[in-house]
């Protein structure tokens, strides 16, 4: 059964880069994306970016601009960094994999975020 | 980007009652890929339906989804306990992975 355990630092100050790292334990780490999230205090959940594991990445357009998000297939890990961050950027950070399955036709099929990393909270304060 | 709006914002509902959950999108999501996530305090979120109707491994047959195109429906036939929670849809047909704000299920 695969499991994601993540880690990082928990609090940071405005313009500081965030950094946190997923190891992804008991499973494949390819045909599937490895996948950032966040959940501001109180607040729903916002999608950052994913990873596929040969390094193919997807941002949010809100985001781009200060996130990076990497991966080290040699050990089953990904990792999220963000940039100048200010306390709007204060909240629970989740990783999380979806599946893209090859079809015998050649497409594709796509399923939802079937697996979730614990959560870790980041705030960001003076 | 495909906007997800979810009503009712709070359902007040006792245990054994039907809840129903609306999701609607913005524009139509392709192949229904539209899921449902179940969230409780302090916990990351968990998969109940995949692809707008397929019950994610382990969920039980009271929790069921429907819709097609821009309207989805997640339906609880009759709630237990354990399901007082806050549900969220998402669509993961387009860039980016857009969620909707949630519905609580709250004990009435």
């Amino acid at each position: 059964q695969v499991q994601l355990q993540q880690w990082g630092a928990g609090l940071l100050k405005p313009s500081e880069t965030l950094s946190l790292t997923c190891g992804v334990y008991g499973g494949s780490f390819s045909g599937y994306h490895w996948i950032w999230i966040r959940q501001p205090p109180g607040k729903g959940l916002e999608w950052i970016g994913e990873i596929t594991h040969s390094g193919s990445t997807d941002y949010s357009p809100s985001l781009k601009s200060r996130v990076t998000i990497s991966v080290d297939p040699s050990k089953n890990q990904f990792s999220l960094k963000v940039r100048s961050v200010s306390a709007a950027d204060t909240a629970v950070y989740y990783c999380a994999r979806d599946t893209r399955r090859k079809l015998v036709t050649g497409a594709y099929k796509y399923y939802a975020m079937d697996v979730w990393g614990q959560g870790t909270t980041v705030s960001v304060s003076s | 980007e495909i906007v997800l709006t979810q009503s009712p914002g709070t359902l007040s509902l006792s245990p054994g009652e039907r809840a129903t959950l609306s999701c609607r999108a913005s524009h139509s999501v392709s192949n229904d890929y539209l899921a449902w996530y179940q969230q409780k305090p302090g916990q990351p979120p968990r998969l109940l339906i995949n692809g707008a109707s397929s019950r994610a491994t382990g969920i039980p047959d009271r929790f069921s989804g429907s819709g097609s195109g821009t309207d989805f429906t997640l339906t609880i036939t009759r709630l237990e306990p354990e399901d007082f929670a806050v549900y969220y849809c998402q669509q993961y047909a387009g860039s980016p992975k857009t969620f909707g704000q949630g519905t609580k299920v709250e004990i009435k």
